[in-house]
């Protein structure tokens, strides 16, 4: 279980084009998502957190208007990166989070990750 | 100010040996300690992660140990495989924010066979 999947996952386009990622928890309802970035040999850096029909919070930084975080579901998220730059190039990753009372007072609160998407920028 | 200290940043071990990679926090308010391992191209997989009341956790070949005194933490790879080879981040995060995660930089693990 708790299986996220990322669509695509590896883009190519030209400079000044808009480039659309979802994100997908497919067998859970995720309250929250969030959107990654991540450069070679690098941490993940936070770009934003989302959580259903609501607007994403961005982090420090991170242009809202350049990055368009939708989440029309609980199960569904995208990132729209408009008007993509060579720059913009980078490994976006999701993760969705799952709450969930298991019972005997267990209680799960966990964050699983899509694949990534590999966007280049020509 | 990096929040979560992740050491060493790269680590070699031959096959059987023992990883061991060590992470330490500031905030006090973190009680939520995840370990994700992640190969190139892919997306980080929940490993085993841990919550401070208690000091160890152990699944599998994986361990946690947790000193809540000290603010550390630390992964254990008992008989490591070359199959383990990947980067590993140690993680945290509190309640509010959404349980938004706080990474480590990172620790390349190579496992000689």
């Amino acid at each position: 279980g708790a299986v996220v999947s990322q669509h695509p996952s590896r883009v190519i386009c030209k400079s000044g084009t808009s480039v659309k990622i979802e994100c997908r928890s497919l067998d859970f309802q995720a309250t929250t998502m969030f959107w990654y970035r991540q450069f070679p040999k690098q941490s993940l850096m936070l770009m934003a957190t989302s959580n259903e029909g609501s607007k994403a919070t961005y982090e420090q930084g991170v242009e809202k208007d350049k990055f368009l975080i939708n989440h029309a579901s609980l199960t569904l998220s995208t990132l729209t990166v408009t008007s993509a730059h060579p720059e913009d190039s980078s490994f976006y990753i999701c993760s969705a989070r799952i709450e969930r009372e298991r019972g005997a007072g267990a209680y799960t609160d966990t964050q699983y990750f899509g694949p990534g998407t590999r966007l280049t920028v020509l | 100010q990096q929040q979560v200290k992740q050491s060493p940043q790269s680590l070699i071990v031959q096959k059987g040996g023992i990883s061991i990679i060590n992470c330490a926090y500031e905030n006090t308010a973190f009680d939520y300690f995840p370990w994700y391992q992640q190969f190139p191209g892919k997306g980080p997989a929940l490993l085993i992660a841990i919550r401070p009341d208690v000091s160890e956790k152990k699944e599998g070949r994986f361990t946690i140990s947790f000193n809540k005194s000290a603010k550390q933490f630390s992964l254990h790879i008992m008989d490591s495989q070359p199959g383990d080879s990947a980067t590993y981040f140690c993680a945290a995060s509190n309640a509010g924010n959404n349980r938004k995660l706080i990474w480590g930089l990172g620790t390349s693990l190579a496992v000689n066979p």
